[in-house]
């Protein structure tokens, strides 16, 4: 099973750029690392992946520690809309997501 | 372009009742999911389909059936509700590592 540790919640006032962290102590060398959110009362939607090195996207970047243990998402101006509980996931490709508890990120005006 | 389209949005059954939950998408993707979710909780899997004419079972599969009725669609069926599965229902259809899911069907089953 494929675990993650994320903290419970955080919170970030708008327009601050905002770091999400992930431990993934037990990635093997061809697992993928996903982050997924989840708006309020919507499915989650894709934010962003990588294996192995930094990813940008228009949504976030993606920082990958050197030795894959831990991540971190970034989301470079946080907006009210940015509200949402955040997943990381890690697993082989082909092989399904699964879900955490994720990060329940609050975002003040 | 409608992605990932789930039928019905909202539903209540009576313990005993059978349904049939529906998801179809227009992506072409091969691999699809149907997730759980209860309150407070993570997602969890219930049944996928890698591709058109296989499933195989997820975490969570005890009391539902699925079928890949083509490479569109993928039906999660409940044969006897169960206060138990009352939850909400996702379905997602994947491609390369992005997932794409469903709005959610939110039954309740009383």
């Amino acid at each position: 099973d494929a675990k993650t540790t994320q903290p419970n919640s955080m919170e970030s006032n708008e327009e601050e750029p905002v770091h999400l962290p992930c431990n993934h102590s037990t990635i093997s060398g061809t697992d993928y690392i996903h982050w997924y959110r989840q708006l309020p009362s919507q499915g989650p939607e894709y934010v962003i992946h990588g294996l192995t090195s930094n990813v940008n996207n228009r949504m976030a970047s993606l920082a990958i520690a050197e030795d894959r243990k831990s991540s971190t998402l970034i989301l470079h101006r946080a907006t009210l809309r940015d509200a949402a509980v955040y997943y990381c996931i890690h697993g082989r490709r082909n092989t399904p997501l699964v879900f955490g508890k994720g990060t329940r990120l609050s975002v003040i005006a | 372009n409608a992605g990932v389209t789930q039928t019905p949005k909202f539903q209540v059954l009576k313990t005993g009742q059978s349904m049939t939950l529906q998801c179809a998408q227009d992506m072409n993707h091969n691999s699809m999911y149907w997730y759980r979710q209860d309150p407070g909780m993570g997602l969890r899997l219930i049944y996928y389909s890698a591709s058109e004419g296989t499933t195989d079972k997820g975490e969570v599969p005890n009391g539902y059936n699925v079928s890949r009725l083509n490479k569109r669609e993928f039906s999660l069926r409940l044969e006897s509700a169960a206060p138990s599965q009352t939850s909400v229902y996702f379905c997602a259809s994947e491609i390369l590592g992005g997932y794409t899911f469903g709005s959610g069907t939110r039954l309740t089953v009383v």
